[in-house]
């Protein structure tokens, strides 16, 4: 079975810092990989994805993603946050190759932007 | 942009009650689906639709439960008895060919349902 694993459910950084949010999966056969994002009262965005291809993904408001097979890894980045950026990130996995149409979560990562 | 909605934003019901929870998906997507979270946890799968059939669905997922294109547009999740841990957020999403396709889930804001 698959599962996703976020290291920290509250990350916090100052505005124009590193953003760094942390995702580990378990997959037997090589996954699509998610990060959407939540801001209060609202549903979730996709940020980026993994499908095939360059394991260097650019998404929307400047994150990007690297998938890394050798360490089961697609961390989350931003050179420089937000204050916009504050929101709850969920990594998620599926699973192309089984046939599913299912998407496995992570617990989320709270993020929170100090000025 | 084209999205997902959903209704009603959030409902309150008394434990053993129906509820209806309805979702307008993208106009040209093909696959349906309900995503719950209950306060504090994790985004769990609950059902995929497709072709006016039931795909896929989770253990959570038990006879209390059903869905169904009524027509054209709605995807509709009916919980038959409403229980107490029922209450969380419903999501509704959609996607053109398929997430095996690679493609996009395009989610709704939700659905928040509370039983008392």
């Amino acid at each position: 079975a698959q599962s996703v694993t976020q290291l920290g459910s509250h990350v916090s950084v100052s505005e124009g810092a590193l953003v760094l949010l942390r995702c580990n999966y378990s997959s037997s056969v090589p996954p699509y990989l998610f990060w959407y994002v939540q801001y209060p009262n609202q549903g979730l965005q996709l940020l980026l994805k993994y499908t095939t291809g360059a394991t260097l993904v650019k998404g929307i408001n400047g994150f990007e993603a690297e998938f890394k097979k050798s360490e089961t890894s697609f961390h989350l980045t931003k050179p420089s946050a937000h204050m916009s950026d504050a929101a709850e990130y969920f990594c998620a996995v599926s699973n192309p190759q089984g046939g599913s149409e299912k998407l496995v979560f992570g617990k989320g990562t709270k993020l929170t932007v100090n000025p | 942009e084209p999205e997902v909605t959903q209704t009603p934003s959030h409902q309150v019901t008394q434990m053993g009650q129906e509820v209806i929870l309805r979702c307008v998906p993208i106009s040209n997507h093909l696959y349906f689906y309900w995503y719950r979270q209950i306060l504090g946890q994790k985004v769990e799968f609950l059902v995929s639709f497709y072709n006016n059939e039931i795909s896929e669905k989770s253990e959570i997922f038990d006879d209390q439960f059903s869905v169904e294109r009524p027509d054209g547009s709605n995807f509709t999740l009916k919980i038959r008895s409403t229980k107490l841990e029922d209450s969380a957020m419903y999501f509704c999403a959609s996607t053109r060919q398929g997430l095996i396709s690679g493609n996009t889930i395009y989610f709704g804001e939700g659905s928040w349902l509370t039983v008392v």
